[in-house]
């Protein structure tokens, strides 16, 4: 069966200070791989979304980067944390090709910025 | 351009009723449909979906949705709420694009009263 995990689970960091937040999927090839923000615990921000190894699509313009260095890993990365990154960052996965296939998301990571 | 929507931030019921968390939505062409709960600092899970057919969706925990195209909603019931069905609860909307972004609506918070 497929699994999605992300880590860490909660992150505190300071303002100014770098930001790597990791994504990794297990049990299936090729999905498309999304990061999302939730603020205030409701609505859902999609942040980036990923088709393949190295393509990366921006939704939103921001202090925030995604990579995808292997087919089921999704990196989203700051160089320089600002207060209004803290939030709740979700990552998921869905199949490729399969228009009818449900979003699968992992845990989240709650990250506050000081 | 297509858009769900959750009327009501907030939905609160007795445990043993039935209970009722609405969505409309607005597409060009037919809609794909889905509904997820979240728990507390957790991801979101996929309870059902509507692609085609039957107007009526059973999913997982005993729900069920109604797609209704002449009124363009897609409604989540339950005939006898849960305690544990206390949760936060989206409803989504695929987009056309490629990468099949999902539009969310702002989330229905329900709390069964026991």
């Amino acid at each position: 069966s497929q699994t999605i995990h992300q880590w860490p689970a909660t992150l505190v960091q300071p303002v100014g200070s770098p930001l790597s937040l990791e994504c990794t999927v297990e049990g299936t090839s090729n999905p498309n791989l999304y990061w999302y923000r939730q603020a205030a615990g409701r609505g859902l921000q999609l942040l980036f979304y990923s088709v393949g190894i190295g393509q990366i699509s921006s939704e939103v313009p921001q202090n925030l980067s995604a990579s995808r260095p292997q087919d089921r890993q999704f990196i989203l990365s700051s160089k320089k944390l600002l207060l209004s990154d803290s939030g709740f960052y979700l990552c998921a996965w869905s199949a490729r090709n399969r228009a009818n296939s449900p979003l699968h998301f992992g845990n989240g990571t709650r990250l506050t910025v000081t | 351009a297509q858009s769900v929507a959750q009327p009501e931030d907030q939905v609160n019921v007795a445990e043993g009723n039935p209970l009722t968390v609405k969505c409309t939505y607005s597409v060009s062409g037919n809609p794909y449909l889905f509904w997820y709960v979240q728990y507390p600092n957790r991801g979101l899970q996929f309870l059902l979906k509507y692609i085609t057919g039957d107007n009526l969706v059973k999913g997982s925990y005993g729900f069920e949705a109604e797609f209704n195209k002449s009124q363009t909603s897609f409604h989540l019931k339950k005939p006898s709420a849960l305690v544990s069905d206390s949760a936060l609860y989206f409803c989504a909307l695929i987009s056309s694009g490629s990468a099949r972004q999902l539009t969310f609506g702002s989330g229905t918070q329900l709390t069964v009263l026991p």
